[in-house]
């Protein structure tokens, strides 16, 4: 019964490569989120979807791009990896996308990039 | 400068002691101030919630909004090791989602 998902938990892969992370929430919120989150634990809002619209596009390097299929998924494809690019990535979610709400995050997918 | 700022500790304390955390903030438009608790390898989770200026308590919790001073403050009161995490203090603006994190608050409560 778990709220907010992601795979994988961990991801190792060569500078280069494309990668993708994979969320679900089953919480049935209409906003999904994705975070970055750096050795120093700074956690900074990189994308948000509300219903498949993206709503949040933060500055960040067109390397990385959501997919939204359906509400209840968002995912996170990475192009050409960089090793600064090695963070904890987490998925979040919230019923409607206002600033006043709780967002409800996933478990994170460490990557790193070698 | 970044637009919240929290001094990233980390903090020891004993066992029954008070802690108190605190973030400062640069935009005035900020209106939204959570707190949220991350446990090691784990998603960060809500833990208090205040809008606007004022105090709110929530058992040994208490979260603290200065406005005027661009100050915000949780206090743990009796605190216990099950407390020991990073703590983030975490603010929005407006009405789309958009959360400005502090770096977070490494906390060690020790038996």
């Amino acid at each position: 019964d778990t709220a907010v998902s992601q795979t994988p938990k961990y991801l190792v892969t060569q500078m280069g490569n494309d990668k993708s992370i994979k969320c679900e929430q089953n919480l049935g919120h209409d906003t999904m989120y994705w975070y970055k989150q750096d050795s120093k634990k700074f956690l900074k809002i990189m994308f948000s979807y509300n219903n498949k619209e993206l709503i949040i596009n933060e500055t960040v390097p067109n390397r990385f791009s959501p997919k939204s299929p359906d509400k209840a998924h968002l995912n996170l494809h990475i192009n050409s990896l960089e090793l600064g690019d090695s963070a904890v990535y987490f998925c979040a979610s919230s019923p409607t996308g206002g600033g006043a709400e709780t967002q409800y995050f996933g478990p994170g997918t460490r990557l790193l990039v070698l | 400068q970044k637009e919240v700022e929290q001094d990233p500790g980390p903090l020891s304390v004993p066992e029954g002691a008070i802690v108190s955390l605190n973030c400062t903030y640069s935009n005035s438009a900020f209106q939204y101030f959570m707190w949220y608790r991350q446990y090691s390898r784990k998603g960060p989770e809500l833990l208090m919630y205040t809008y606007s200026s004022g105090n709110k308590e929530d058992g040994r919790f208490t979260a603290q909004v200065d406005k005027s001073s661009k100050y915000i403050s949780l206090f743990i009161r009796d605190s216990q090791p099950s407390d020991s995490a990073t703590y983030l203090c975490a603010m929005s603006a407006g009405n789309t989602g958009k959360l400005i994190f502090g770096q977070g608050t490494t906390l060690q409560v020790k038996p």
